[in-house]
């Protein structure tokens, strides 16, 4: 029974290009949380996502991030034109069910360099 | 503002000794509180979660946890570590009125032989 997958688990990009985060959730999970975590700090909600929906993305800085969660396939956290700001690991969560009393299983991260 | 605060960002005792991790909250509803635990280069996992009931829970690996509300304390308690469990240590609360969990920036448990 596969857990969360994020992929790439490293990622280094130039300052202006795009970034594209993928996360599987585990197996019958379809509801999806983006996390990220700047060093020497705790995880910052960014997003969260059911299929086809975006339930909560009251985290999101309001320029350059987008979030998908499509019905077949992963979901997507894009970054575009980066900046040296958006060097940080970035996680995902997956559970079965809306709600906090649900446990949030999360993925192994995406270690995002921007040179 | 709701915040999560772990006063030590590192924390170093010997193998076999009792460990206690400090959390205070400040949130304005009925709290839920988690501690995960992360090892180096992995995600999170939850060691345990609090939502209502017996104010002292046990979690996975040994580790447990009291709610006092009148201190709005959550620490997390072990009362004999093992090298494996060095690791940081992350507090988080949230509550039934949104998603998202506010979380602490965590505390480094160093273990010594």
């Amino acid at each position: 029974n596969a857990g969360v997958m994020q992929n790439p688990r490293h990622l280094v990009r130039r300052r202006g290009q795009e970034a594209r985060l993928r996360c599987s959730p585990m197996k019958g999970h379809s509801h999806v949380y983006w996390y990220r975590q700047l060093p020497e700090e705790g995880l910052k909600f960014m997003v969260y996502l059911q299929k086809e929906n975006i339930i909560d993305e009251s985290g999101m800085p309001k320029e350059r991030f987008s979030a998908e969660f499509p019905k077949e396939g992963p979901s997507i956290l894009r970054i575009q034109q980066v900046v040296r700001g958006d060097s940080a690991a970035y996680f995902c969560a997956s559970t079965t069910r809306g709600g906090l009393q649900e446990t949030q299983y999360f993925g192994p991260g995406t270690r995002l360099l921007v040179l | 503002a709701q915040s999560v605060t772990q006063p030590d960002i590192h924390i170093t005792v010997s193998e076999g000794a009792s460990l206690e991790l400090r959390c205070n909250y400040s949130y304005g509803a009925t709290p839920y509180l988690f501690w995960y635990v992360q090892s180096p280069g992995q995600g999170l996992q939850l060691l345990l979660k609090y939502f209502s009931g017996d104010t002292l829970v046990q979690g996975i690996k040994g580790f447990e946890a009291e709610f006092k509300r009148s201190q709005s304390s959550f620490n997390l308690r072990k009362p004999s570590v093992h090298w494996s469990d060095a690791a940081e240590y992350f507090c988080a609360v949230g509550g039934d009125s949104n998603y998202q969990l506010i979380w602490g920036a965590g505390t480094k448990l160093i273990i010594k032989p």
